[in-house]
């Protein structure tokens, strides 16, 4: 059974930084495609960073420079870590796998962390 | 960037029909994906690739894409459809970026 579990989220000041993990089981993270997605409260879901299986990766204009999304074959482990934190990165952090289709879907999503940024 | 546009709200009385839209440039031409998302719970695929569902996924769920508008239609209508429903697609144009539609509410009467 394919199952995502992220971790590390909190309360963070302005400026600080945060890693988020996303341990997967069921199936292999460095094998497919997988992203970050987030919700901020209220809010619809922005996708903000994917990883490929060739270890290419992709940002939304709104994180690049700030985020970097790795993983570690070895845990079968998505990372996720986030500088500079401002305000309005303040949202549940999803990550997801991408299906196998052609459309380029995420065909599973994990619980979520929360990440507040506030003083 | 590429935008795709949703209806805030939908309503719809049990056991009737709910049809969510979603526009956006020549969607038509892009493979389109359906998310459900209740509250406090992460979103669930319920249509892909415009009209193929995930396993486990009842066939009340259908889905159509052509021109500027992709559909959601969900037949027979329950209460426990009651969610916020997002459409997705993929950006080959904007450095390879996944674009979420703003989300509609369907409530159940």
């Amino acid at each position: 059974e394919v199952q995502l579990v992220e971790s590390g989220g909190g309360l963070v000041q302005p400026g600080g930084s945060l890693r988020l993990s996303c341990a997967a089981s069921g199936f292999t993270v460095s094998s497919n495609y997988m992203s970050w997605v987030r919700q901020a409260p209220g809010k619809g879901l922005e996708w903000v960073s994917v990883i490929y299986s060739d270890g290419t990766t992709y940002y939304a204009d709104s994180v690049k420079g700030r985020f970097t999304i790795s993983r570690d074959n070895s845990k079968n482990t998505l990372f996720f870590q986030m500088n500079s934190l401002r305000a309005d990165d303040t949202a549940v952090y999803y990550c997801a796998r991408e299906g196998q289709g052609y459309g380029r879907e995420f065909d599973y999503w994990g619980q979520g962390t929360l990440v507040t940024v506030s003083s | 960037s590429y935008v795709l546009t949703q209806p805030p709200s939908v309503s719809v009385a049990p056991g009737q029909t709910a049809k969510i839209t979603c526009g956006g440039n020549n969607i038509g031409s892009k493979n389109v994906h359906w998310y459900q998302q209740k509250p406090g719970q992460a979103p669930v695929l319920v249509v892909y690739d415009d009209s193929d569902r995930p396993s486990g996924i009842p066939e009340r769920f259908s889905g159509s894409n052509s021109g500027n508008t992709a559909t959601l239609t969900i037949s027979r209508v329950e209460a426990g459809d009651e969610a916020d429903y997002y459409c997705q697609v993929w950006d080959s144009s904007s450095d390879h970026h996944y674009v979420f539609g703003t989300g509609a509410k369907v409530t159940v009467l």
